[in-house]
């Protein structure tokens, strides 16, 4: 099973402060998403990624959000001015077809 | 709009008992389906798909799951539990287009008694 790796595994942020979480995707893949998992909640979709741009967005993939791919390989998420309820595991997934592979995550605290 | 649901938030088992956990779905068509397991503080891991073809479908670890259209259902199951089975299992469902979200359902966690 092709690796998926995010970068970091845990960031703690203040409030207010913007992050970048990082995924490095096998780079014949197609499609690039996001998925959040607030604490003892289920996972939820926040954004999809094709041929380097936004296909689908979630209500909660607001103007705070952003993705890219800046350099054809990582593709990022980036959350600007943290709130506290920004708190969450965040998985990277990518696909090349109908079956989606995820990273480990990246848990993001903020105080 | 396509929604999973999972009804048992918790199951315990006993080590060597055979396991069963329900998902039902709801979606306009017949759909992508699929079962994620996560253990405590890792991803999420693929254990098995349904796409077309054979309803039953075998995965890793020994799982395997029945879609049953009828029922809207597309339940797992595995013969006997090992201890390293405790985790939690997502059911999850996705339109049939590539590259299409998938929704998942709010897990059920297992806990596996010696």
């Amino acid at each position: 099973e092709p690796e998926v790796t995010q970068t970091p595994s845990h960031q703690v942020t203040q409030m207010g402060q913007e992050v970048i979480l990082r995924c490095v995707p096998i780079s014949n893949h197609l499609y690039f998403y996001w998925y959040r998992q607030i604490l003892g909640q289920k996972v939820e979709f926040l954004v999809s990624f094709y041929n380097n741009e936004i296909s689908e967005k979630s209500e909660i993939f607001d103007d705070q959000f952003s993705v890219e791919r800046p350099d054809g390989s990582n593709f990022t998420l980036k959350i600007r001015s943290t709130k506290l309820e920004d708190s969450a595991m965040y998985f990277c997934a990518r696909s090349s077809g109908q079956e989606a592979f995820f990273g480990q995550g990246t848990r993001l605290t903020v105080v | 709009a396509q929604s999973v649901t999972q009804p048992d938030i918790h199951i315990t088992v006993s080590e060597g008992a055979s396991l069963e956990l329900r998902c039902n779905y709801s979606y306009g068509a017949t759909p992508y389906l699929f079962w994620y397991v996560q253990s405590p503080g890792q991803g999420l891991q693929l254990l098995l798909k349904y796409f077309s073809g054979d309803t039953l479908v075998q995965g890793i670890k020994g799982f395997e799951a029945e879609f049953k259209r009828s029922q809207s259902s597309f339940n797992l199951r595995k013969p006997s539990v090992h201890w390293s089975d405790a985790a939690e299992y997502f059911c999850a469902v996705g339109a049939r287009a590539a590259g299409n979200k998938l929704t998942f359902g709010g897990g059920t966690r297992v806990l596996v008694k010696p």
